[in-house]
């Protein structure tokens, strides 16, 4: 099935870019998508990137999407504290609706 | 628009004691509904996931069970709790197979600690 691997922690300065990677297994996954998870809240779908597609931007957030490294990026620019969070890669594997998380990248916002 | 709900937002139970957490949907019709938790170490692990009533598939083995008694509703239970049944227990749901984009909308959870 699946893998779905990320970093586990991330501490960039408040304006600075973030970039958040993630690598995935398999190569047949259509969509990757970015959640984000704030302190004792669900999920929160933030953008993703359907797999004939190289790069998504959408106003601070840009998806780097390199199909044959199976590599997933996130970059958050001009990085808040309020961007402050825990996000998760995802992917679909076998069975197009299953999703299968990475264990999630906490990214620390300093003042 | 659709939204999510769950409930309760916290329970505190003893070890032995059952469990019924509630989670349902509103605003779309014969949504595919899953059960995820997250324990500390923050992975997420899909537990069950349903493609309309009465449909439930199990993806781990263990004392929790899940039912869809109606379209928009689902629940996870259990009969005897485990200490390591403690976790955020989060509810989903995505548009029915064949959708756009299969992303799937999640509530805002339930922290379960298991005394």
């Amino acid at each position: 099935g699946e893998d779905v691997e990320q970093s586990l922690f991330l501490s960039v300065r408040e304006g600075d870019s973030s970039v958040i990677n993630c690598t995935y297994t398999d190569s047949s996954s259509t969509y990757l998508y970015w959640y984000k998870q704030e302190p004792g809240a669900g999920l929160q779908l933030l953008t993703y990137i359907f797999s004939n597609m190289d790069m998504k931007q959408d106003q601070r957030l840009t998806v780097l999407l390199n199909k044959k490294d199976k590599h997933l990026s996130l970059r958050i620019a001009d990085t808040q504290t309020g961007d402050s969070a825990i996000y998760f890669c995802a992917g679909t594997g076998a069975g197009s609706y299953q999703l299968t998380f990475g264990k999630g990248t906490k990214l620390s916002v300093i003042p | 628009s659709q939204t999510i709900h769950q409930w309760p937002a916290t329970l505190v139970q003893p070890v032995g004691s059952p469990l019924s957490l509630e989670c349902t949907v509103e605003g779309t019709s014969n949504p595919n509904l899953y059960w995820y938790r997250q324990a500390a170490g923050r992975g997420l692990q899909l537990l069950f996931y349903s493609v309309g009533i009465g449909q439930i598939s199990s993806e781990v083995p263990q004392n929790l069970s899940a039912s869809r008694p109606q379209d928009r509703q689902f629940i996870l239970s259990s009969k005897k709790l485990l200490l390591s049944d403690s976790g955020f227990y989060l509810c989903a749901w995505s548009v029915p197979t064949g959708g756009p984009s299969y992303e799937q909308y999640f509530g805002p959870g339930t922290r379960l600690t298991v005394t």
